[in-house]
């Protein structure tokens, strides 16, 4: 079944930290991969996506993240944590490429002082 | 340019009672999709529109849930009547229409939280 899956529903890390999201797809077809993020009481904004091309694609906020097709994986990095990317991450798929996008469940990021 | 742009922001009823969203999405977006999502879970969609017209409504429990876009911009989602298990919050999105090999941003907007008592 075609799916996304994201490791850990929890991550803590401290500032100045690597920042490391995971997640894997189950896709059929080579699909269109997004890292969104949600702050409390807010909607969903697009931090990056892969759609063809270079593999490593860079978002905003000095997030990136590196489409694995072997592996199919595209998790989510960030060099060195700030205190304001604390919120909740979501990975998601057009896994058929057609307009419908497949969440994973999120990963809520806490930055530790 | 101005984003989706979704009523009310907060909700609360009480269950057996109905209860009716609103969403404007971005000018000249043709496809617009209402998505659930509950507490700790990533976004459902429910409901896609090209225009006016459905294109998938296979997750929207029809029994209780409706959703329309009578003239192809503005949408309401409704609920009647409501269960506990509908808290949730419902995010409208919009996109330019589905070109083929072409990929189309969906932008959210702020969500509306329903809480049902």
């Amino acid at each position: 079944a075609q799916s996304v899956t994201q490791l850990g529903s929890h991550v803590s890390v401290s500032e100045g930290a690597l920042v490391l999201l995971r997640c894997n797809y189950s896709s059929s077809v080579p699909p269109y991969l997004f890292w969104y993020v949600q702050y409390p009481n807010q909607g969903l904004q697009l931090l990056l996506k892969y759609t063809t091309g270079a593999t490593l694609v860079k978002g905003i906020n000095g997030f990136e993240a590196e489409f694995k097709k072997s592996e199919t994986s595209f998790h989510l990095t960030k060099p060195s944590a700030h205190m304001s990317d604390a919120a909740e991450y979501f990975c998601a798929g057009e896994l058929n490429r057609d307009d419908k996008i497949i969440f994973g469940k999120g990963t809520r990021l806490h930055i530790l002082p | 340019e101005a984003g989706v742009a979704q009523s009310p922001r907060y909700k609360i009823i009480e269950k057996r009672q109905s209860v009716a969203f609103w969403c404007n999405p971005i000018s000249g977006h043709a496809t617009l999709y209402w998505y659930q999502q509950i507490l700790g879970q990533g976004p459902k969609l429910l409901i896609q529109f090209q225009n006016n017209g459905v294109v998938d409504d296979s997750q929207l429990p029809k029994d209780r849930f409706s959703a329309e876009r009578l003239k192809g911009v503005d949408s309401t989602l409704k609920i009647q009547p409501a269960k506990l298990e509908d808290s949730a919050v419902y995010l409208c999105a919009s996109s330019l229409p589905l070109r083929s090999g072409g990929y189309n941003e969906q932008f959210f907007g702020p969500g509306t939280r329903l809480t049902v008592l």
